[in-house]
């Protein structure tokens, strides 16, 4: 799977848009780009994923520039409750199984 | 929906142990994977099992080892027990496996004095 990279913390204020970036310039054609959280204490959450389309869900927006090898992950308007660390990992979209690799993520620090 | 339900929360260990970690998939759910947590080397994939036979593995030694029964539970274990395998050890299970979300549990922090 291609390597992201991500910076390692941001902060945003409560109620404005975050907007974590990621690079994957190694990206093959057939990989997917997922985002998951982790919450302190629990255990990582799926957020989206998409291949090259931009994808929307009740939780967050993703963009994928037209060249794949970035993306963004869009909360449109962050909570509290969003302050997590916040992994951008690229895989295989085929029945490779289940084995993902995570790098540092982003922590996020959503303030009042 | 019960979600990824993880047995026990907490345990505490002392070296040369082993032990043995419980995870519950989600009901339907065939796909269980394990991950390892520490501060030092974040999120690392163990192995993964699908109706019972293990897919992937990560790179641990052979003290690392799983299984997962037909009812697609899993247990994982870890025997000779080292001060560097205190860690948080994370459940996920996923319907088939192919580019599936995957749902973790809240995991079994694991402690090795």
């Amino acid at each position: 799977d291609a390597k992201t990279t991500q910076p390692p913390s941001m902060d945003c204020a409560e109620g404005r848009a975050a907007n974590l970036p990621c690079n994957h310039s190694t990206i093959s054609g057939n990989e997917y780009v997922y985002w998951y959280r982790q919450i302190h204490s629990q255990g990582p959450q799926y957020i989206i994923h998409g291949l090259k389309n931009n994808e929307t869900n009740e939780m967050a927006s993703l963009i994928i520039t037209e060249d794949r090898k970035s993306s963004t992950l869009i909360l449109p308007h962050a909570t509290l409750r969003d302050t997590a660390v916040y992994y951008c990992i690229v895989r295989v979209g085929n029945n490779a199984g289940n084995m993902l690799t995570f790098g540092g993520g982003t922590r996020l620090m959503v303030k009042p | 929906k019960a979600g990824v339900t993880q047995t026990p929360r907490y345990l505490i260990k002392t070296r040369g142990q082993q032990v043995t970690l419980s995870c519950s998939p989600i009901s339907g759910h065939r796909s269980v994977s394990w991950y390892q947590q520490t501060p030092g080397q974040g999120l690392q994939f163990l192995f993964e099992y699908f109706s019972e036979t293990q897919r992937n593995k990560g790179n641990f030694p052979g003290r690392f080892s799983g299984r997962q029964f037909s009812n697609s539970r899993s247990e994982m274990n870890v025997s000779t027990l080292e001060l560097g395998d205190s860690a948080l050890y994370l459940c996920a299970s996923s319907s088939e496996g192919h580019h599936e979300k995957l749902f973790f549990g809240s995991g079994t922090q694991l402690s090795v004095l």
